[in-house]
């Protein structure tokens, strides 16, 4: 069975600071999704990733995927209060199911 | 109407009553998804159906029935629920469930389901 790990699982961190969350993911996968998630709100597509060393950056949120060593990286470069949020990583299985990492809860404090 | 629309936002129903949830996309998308959001709990997946065929059931009770009758429109049918059932029930869809593509979903809104 896929296991999808997350870490940290809730990081508060100060405006302007960079921090990485992690991703680990226990069989193999070349396909791996990073989405978003606002309180109260659904779930958002943030990066795609498809195939080993693929790297995706929009604004200040950059991902990354290593499949050989099954880490998918988010890194967060000058954070701003409104990347406050819950972020998952979810892996795409050769049988085509999508297991969810359990979120990391990030809050921005200024 | 755009992306994927979810109906009701909020439901509240005790435990003998029978209610549905629905979920319509407007992206063309093939495959669509039931994932079930509980607090301190990751999402679950629930069903899946690809091209109106389920493909997944991932031993969800029976008392959740979920139903596809074309490819933009999902249902997910409730009965005699527990309240350990009280979640965050979202919809998604992707263009095709498998890996011969992105399979990059979209989720929508959810439906927040209250059990008494």
């Amino acid at each position: 069975e896929l296991k999808v790990e997350q870490n940290p699982l809730f990081l508060s961190m100060q405006e302007g600071k960079n921090y990485t969350i992690y991703c680990n993911y226990s069989t193999t996968s070349d396909r791996l999704y990073w989405y978003r998630q606002d309180p109260g709100k659904s779930l958002e597509s943030l990066f795609v990733l498809l195939s080993n060393g693929a790297v995706k950056q929009e604004g200040r949120l950059m991902a990354s995927l290593d499949t050989k060593a099954r880490l998918s990286t988010l890194h967060i470069t000058a954070a701003v209060h409104d990347l406050s949020a819950t972020y998952f990583c979810a892996v795409l299985t050769n049988a085509g199911k999508s297991t969810f990492g359990d979120g990391t809860t990030l809050t921005v404090k200024p | 109407e755009t992306g994927v629309t979810q109906t009701p936002r909020h439901l509240v129903m005790g435990m003998t009553n029978k209610k549905s949830l629905k979920c319509e996309q407007h992206l063309g998308h093939n495959a669509m998804y039931w994932y079930k959001q509980s607090a301190k709990k990751p999402l679950e997946l629930m069903f899946v159906y690809n091209f109106k065929e389920q493909t997944e059931n991932n031993s969800v009770p029976s008392r959740f029935s979920p139903e596809c009758p074309n490819s933009s429109h999902l249902f997910l049918h409730l009965h005699t629920l527990q309240p350990e059932d009280s979640a965050l029930y979202l919809c998604a869809s992707s263009q095709e469930f498998g890996t011969t593509s992105g399979n990059e979903q979209f989720f929508g809104p959810g439906t927040r389901l209250t059990v008494l």
